[in-house]
């Protein structure tokens, strides 16, 4: 049973680029989270996707945008990249009620 | 003030010792707790759920008080394994999971 799989795992890019994260979520989970964690913080809520929609977002510009596909998995674009946007970027799945997440791994990004 | 605070260490122990760490949360509507754990440069994976009524997972102790609104981990008998970032989550009726900033413990040998 696979878990939650991010890709790429590290990503290098020039600020102004933008920029596409991918996730599959855990089988037999149907809602994808984002999180941006930079180093020595706590993951931050990004947006969170349910039934191919947005259903909620954390205090992101709308550079950060995402989009959810019939299978559930997900994509985190982030546009006109800023230095600042460096960080650990988090997917989660989870399928309601009150249980934890399932995160993925991760994709590090670093914007130079 | 911070949806979820906790004292970020680091917490240097010997092994075999007895660690507690605490994490208050503002928002009294919070509905479910959990720890997550995170070691350097991975992902954080759940360690426990924390109910009403205090559970133990083995060496682990997780305690809510909704009335202080603060939520609790003890580690007893520490292994160097247990050296981590401990993350304190909450979550409220229907929305995402909010997550402190952590707390780091070294467990030395």
């Amino acid at each position: 049973d696979a878990g939650v799989t991010q890709s790429p795992t590290h990503l290098i890019k020039t600020r102004g680029q933008q920029v596409t994260l991918r996730c599959s979520p855990k089988s037999g989970h149907d809602t994808v989270s984002w999180y941006q964690q930079a180093l020595g913080q706590g993951p931050q809520f990004i947006f969170q996707y349910y039934e191919e929609e947005e259903r909620q977002r954390g205090n992101f510009p709308d550079r950060f945008s995402g989009h959810q596909f019939p299978n559930y998995s997900s994509e985190l674009n982030v546009n006109a990249l800023l230095l600042g946007d460096s960080a650990l970027y988090l997917c989660a799945s989870s399928s309601g009620g009150d249980y934890g997440y399932t995160f993925g791994s991760g994709t590090r990004l670093t914007v130079v | 003030r911070k949806e979820v605070e906790q004292d970020p260490g680091p917490f240097n122990v010997p092994e075999g010792a007895t660690v507690a760490f605490n994490c208050t949360y503002s928002n009294s509507a919070s509905q479910s707790f959990f720890w997550y754990r995170q070691d350097c440069r991975k992902e954080p994976k759940l360690l426990m759920s924390v109910y009403s009524s205090g559970n133990e997972d083995g060496r682990f102790t997780a305690q809510l008080n909704r009335a202080s609104q603060y939520i609790s981990l003890l580690i007893r008998d520490s292994k160097l394994s247990d050296s981590a970032t401990y993350l304190c989550v909450l979550r409220n009726y229907g929305q995402n999971f909010v997550f402190g900033p952590g707390t780091r413990l070294s467990v030395l040998p």
